[in-house]
């Protein structure tokens, strides 16, 4: 049973750079799409972007001038790193497994995630 | 301001059935599948229904979706308690080079 687990720093200063790592197990992460999304408290939830396992990216359009996300299949992790943040970055950060493809129309969904991780930009 | 939009509450009484909408447009629901996701309180969300009306391994029958058009509809029948939570829409939109969009959420109450 594939589990995903989020860590990195739970505070950042304003103007730098937010990085998390996503650690796969219980599978391989040579396969299917790896997804961020991320939920500011007490709203909704925004989809950040994601890799596929080949290295192919796709970002939030509103976020892609400052969103890198990459992978490291040795490892079976995948990562993210947001520049340039303020307080509006102020969330939780959620990683998920997505499966997608084209049938009579194009299917994307997440059907695993991880518990996810708070982080709070300030100084 | 969320790109799907979704009743921001809903409500009903155990053995109820309620539905949730979820209205889109061309460039999402209208071209591409349908995913809800439920978020019980404090944790991750799950996923619920993808492909409008396909429900994962473990999630009951008393959950259902459907798409027509623009618009798609998350059904739960038999309203139990343990179905207090948020519900959101989700799709892929063809707009520029294509992203997930959501619903701004639905917080389901179960009285």
């Amino acid at each position: 049973q594939v589990q995903l687990q989020e860590s990195g720093p739970g505070l950042v200063k304003p103007s730098e750079t937010l990085s998390l790592t996503c650690t796969v197990s219980g599978g391989s992460i040579s396969s299917y799409y790896w997804s961020w999304i991320r939920q500011p408290p007490g709203k909704g939830l925004e989809w950040i972007g994601y890799i596929y396992y080949s290295g192919s990216t796709n970002y939030n359009p509103s976020l892609k001038s400052r969103v890198t996300i990459s992978v490291d299949t040795s490892k079976n992790q995948f990562s993210l790193k947001l520049s340039s943040v303020t307080a509006a970055d102020t969330a939780v950060y959620y990683c998920a497994r997505a499966d997608a493809g084209l049938s009579s129309s194009y299917y994307y969904y997440m059907d695993v995630w991880g518990k996810g991780t708070t982080v709070t930009v300030s100084s | 301001q969320s790109v799907l939009t979704q009743p921001p509450s809903a409500s009903g009484t155990p053995g109820q059935r309620v539905t949730i909408s979820c209205s889109g447009s061309s460039s999402n629901i209208g071209s591409n599948t349908v995913n809800w996701y439920q978020q019980l309180p404090g944790t991750a969300p799950k996923l619920l229904i993808y492909s409008n009306n396909q429900r994962p391994s473990g999630v009951p029958d008393r959950f259902s979706g459907s798409k027509s058009g623009t618009s798609a509809s998350l059904a739960i029948s038999g309203l139990q308690s343990e179905d207090e939570a948020d519900y959101y829409c989700a799709a892929w939109d063809d707009s520029l080079n294509g992203s997930v969009v959501f619903g701004g959420g639905t917080k389901l109450t179960v009285l």
